[in-house]
């Protein structure tokens, strides 16, 4: 079956890091792929998705470029802040015609030094 | 703020015992959707409704239950709560747009402790 796994955590960077979570996904067709954070004590926040291969989301200065060769989903940042800090869940979409579900990555702790 | 709440915000109970999880998804989603969230299962899809009828099951336990009301909220039914029960409930819910590319927004979720 579809499936996501991401890079295991915890993550230690110091600020103004430059940040990289790795996704890599197994699929049959082409999912759309997301990426949520989840702050302490809080729920899922949607921070960016793809619907399609090349397609590249973007959002609060973090990228990632959905690539369909790689089957892979990277989460970027150029410039990390302590309010990065969070969990990171890679996930996708597995659907069919009647309905579905995300598929979740066992999420990325990132924790950012000032 | 996602727009989904959800209700109680800690639920504390003993096994055995029966419980009921509530949310209200935002305005104008039709779709709502339930998972478990715990330490050594991660992110577990449970199930999705859509105007009230069940569309996709995930790895639901028999004990555990669902349905979507006229109004559009849902509720999550757990009944003879085990310790391995424990855990924290998200349900999202998500607007009628391409299937599959539709953005899920989750609640604040709901933390079960079964003691």
């Amino acid at each position: 079956g579809n499936s996501v796994t991401q890079m295991e955590g915890p993550v230690t960077l110091s600020e103004e890091a430059f940040l990289t979570i790795n996704c890599t996904y197994t699929a049959t067709g082409y999912p759309s792929l997301f990426w949520y954070v989840q702050y302490p004590g809080e729920g899922l926040q949607l921070l960016l998705k793809a619907t399609k291969a090349d397609d590249k989301g973007s959002n609060k200065g973090f990228e990632a470029t959905y690539r369909k060769e790689t089957t892979s989903f990277h989460l970027e940042k150029g410039s990390v802040q302590v309010s990065d800090s969070a969990v990171y869940f890679c996930a996708l979409s597995d659907w069919n015609n009647q309905g579905g579900k995300l598929i979740f990555g066992q999420g990325t702790e990132l924790s950012v030094k000032p | 703020d996602s727009g989904v709440t959800q209700t109680p915000k800690h639920l504390i109970t003993a096994t055995g015992q029966r419980v009921t999880l509530r949310c209200s998804p935002r305005s104008g989603d039709l779709s709502v959707y339930w998972y478990q969230q715990s330490l050594d299962q991660g992110l577990q899809f449970l199930i999705q409704y859509y105007n009230g009828e069940e569309r996709a099951k995930g790895n639901i336990l028999e004990r555990f239950s669902a349905q979507q009301f006229p109004d559009l909220h849902s509720e999550l039914n757990l009944s003879s709560l085990e310790l391995g029960d424990s855990a924290l409930y998200f349900c999202a819910s998500s607007d009628p747009g391409l299937a599959g590319e539709e953005t899920q927004y989750f609640g604040p979720g709901t933390r079960l402790l079964v003691l």
